[in-house]
């Protein structure tokens, strides 16, 4: 029972360059989210997509972009890295049909260094 | 802006001893809250979620709401050293079909053997 699953764990980027982070969860949950975290910030929410075909932005949306390639998956990609990127990646999904029963569960988390 | 409030801590508590953990949110439209627990260089994990009005427990975690005085609190009785980690509130706001999902800062909680 895999869950939530991101890749990469960890990557170093130079400054401009370009990523997609990768999302899949196998718990046929409606909605995905992604989330930022930083020392003393808590989690922010980017961008999440309450089911398959649509996407929104969070509290902190810009530099991103996400795709919902279908139920199952969901990116975040970083066109032009910026050292205020550099941060811990969540990916979470939950089942998110209605505003009860929407408890999420997380990816182990991207760390990511833009340098 | 949906707002969580957590007071980040630290929180030290003795072992054996009753951790209380407190968060606040700004908005009335609110339906369902969750508390995470984060080891450090881990995921969150959750631990439990409350929905209605009063006490929920489960083990040695009690989960309280008052949605009048929008507020929600996590105790952790006989507190274990295996207890010292980052809790995290988590409010759920449901809004024009769509869940949004936002969390506190976080409270770090240190329980001294």
């Amino acid at each position: 029972n895999a869950g939530v699953t991101q890749t990469p764990k960890f990557q170093v980027l130079k400054t401009g360059q370009s990523m997609t982070l990768q999302c899949a969860q196998d718990m046929n949950h409606n909605s995905m989210y992604w989330y930022r975290q930083d020392p003393g910030m808590g989690l922010r929410l980017i961008y999440y997509s309450a089911s398959e075909g649509t996407t929104d932005k969070g509290e902190v949306p810009n530099g991103y972009n996400v795709s919902r390639l279908n139920k199952r998956e969901f990116s975040l990609r970083l066109e032009s890295a910026a050292p205020s990127q550099t941060s811990v990646y969540f990916c979470a999904s939950s089942e998110g049909r209605t505003g009860l029963n929407t408890e999420a569960f997380f990816g182990q988390g991207t760390r990511l260094t833009v340098v | 802006q949906k707002e969580v409030e957590q007071n980040s801590g630290p929180l030290s508590v003795p072992e054996g001893a009753i951790a209380s953990l407190n968060c606040t949110y700004s908005d009335r439209g609110s339906q369902s809250f969750f508390w995470y627990r984060q080891y450090s260089g881990k995921s969150p994990e959750l631990i439990m979620s409350i929905y209605s009005n009063g006490d929920k427990e489960d083990g040695r975690f009690t989960a309280q709401l008052n949605k009048a005085s929008q507020y929600v609190s996590l105790l952790i009785r006989d507190s274990q050293p295996s207890d010292s980690a980052t809790y995290l509130c988590a409010v759920n706001f449901w809004e024009t079909g769509a869940n949004n999902l936002f969390f506190g800062t976080g409270t770090r909680l240190t329980v001294i053997p």
